[in-house]
C-alpha cells in the first residue's frame, strides 16, 4: 500500500516533444505529491510538486496532472529539450507523519536532438 | 542559496567494517533524512530525525545502523559492520518543518559506499 508504481522506465523523446510519465498511489493518506529530477552523480532535485486539493500545477515547460479518484499523477515536459535528459522520480508522502518520502522506481528521459 | 553538504563523496570499505557518513543539512532546517538508492534502483527512505530523536525508520534500518547529531550542525549514519549489499549511494535530506507547505525535502549529493 505504501508503493508507488511508475511508467515508463524509460523514455526516448524527440527535441521539442512531449515527455509524458505516469504514476500511481494506492495510499489515500498520501497528500503531497513531489517531482524529482536527478542527473548523474547527484541527488535528487525537487522539480515540481502538487497537492490533492488542485487537479493541475504548471511551472514553465512541467505541469503535473492531478486525478484524486483514480489515484493517479503525471508529469508533462513540453517542449523537451535535451538538458531535460535525466532521471524522473515521482513520489508521494504524509504530511501527517515526518514526510517521509516514498519515491516511483523512477524513468529515464533521453531527449534526443 | 543554502545546500546540503555530504562527505566524503565515496567511501570504500571492507566487509565487516564500520563506516560514518557526514552530513550537514541547511542550517535553520530541523528535520534530517537518510535515503539510500542502490545502482540502478529506485530511492529508498531509510531514517528521519527530529528533536534529537528517531521519528521513523525503514525495514531497511536494522540494528547495524545507527544516526546522530552530534553537534549543532553535523548529522551522521553509522553503519555497524557492513555487508556486501550495503554498497549504495546513501543521500542526506533536511527539510525546514514537518507542516504542509514546509516539507520540501532537500537532497545532498550523496556518498556512494562501496563495501568490498
Amino acid at each position: 500500500q505504501q508503493q508507488v508504481k511508475q511508467s515508463p522506465q524509460s523514455l526516448i523523446v524527440q527535441k521539442g516533444g512531449i515527455s509524458i510519465i505516469n504514476c500511481a498511489y494506492e495510499n489515500t493518506a498520501f497528500d503531497y505529491f513531489p517531482w524529482y529530477q536527478q542527473f548523474p552523480g547527484k541527488g535528487p532535485a525537487l522539480l515540481i510538486a502538487i497537492r490533492p486539493d488542485v487537479s493541475e500545477k504548471k511551472e514553465g515547460r512541467f505541469t503535473i496532472s492531478f486525478n484524486k479518484s483514480a489515484k493517479q499523477f503525471s508529469l508533462h515536459i513540453m517542449d523537451s529539450q535535451p538538458g531535460d535528459s535525466a532521471t524522473y522520480f515521482c513520489a508521494a508522502s504524509d504530511s501527517g507523519g515526518y514526510q517521509k518520502v516514498t519515491f516511483g522506481t523512477g524513468t529515464k528521459l533521453q531527449v534526443i536532438p | 542559496e543554502p545546500e546540503v553538504t555530504q562527505t566524503p563523496s565515496h567511501q570504500v570499505t571492507q566487509m565487516g567494517q564500520e563506516v560514518i557518513l557526514r552530513c550537514v543539512p541547511i542550517s535553520n532546517h530541523l528535520y534530517f533524512y537518510w535515503y539510500r538508492q542502490i545502482l540502478g534502483q529506485k530511492v529508498e527512505f531509510l531514517v528521519s530525525f527530529y528533536n534529537n530523536e528517531i521519528s521513523e525508520k525503514s525495514e531497511i534500518f536494522d540494528d547495524q545502523f545507527s544516526v546522530e547529531r552530534p553537534d549543532g550542525s553535523n548529522f551522521t549514519l553509522k553503519i555497524r559492520s557492513t555487508k556486501l549489499e550495503d554498497s549504495a549511494m546513501y543521500f542526506c535530506a533536511s527539510s525546514e518543518a514537518g507542516g504542509p507547505g514546509l516539507n520540501e525535502q532537500f537532497f545532498g549529493p550523496g556518498t556512494r559506499l562501496t563495501v568490498l
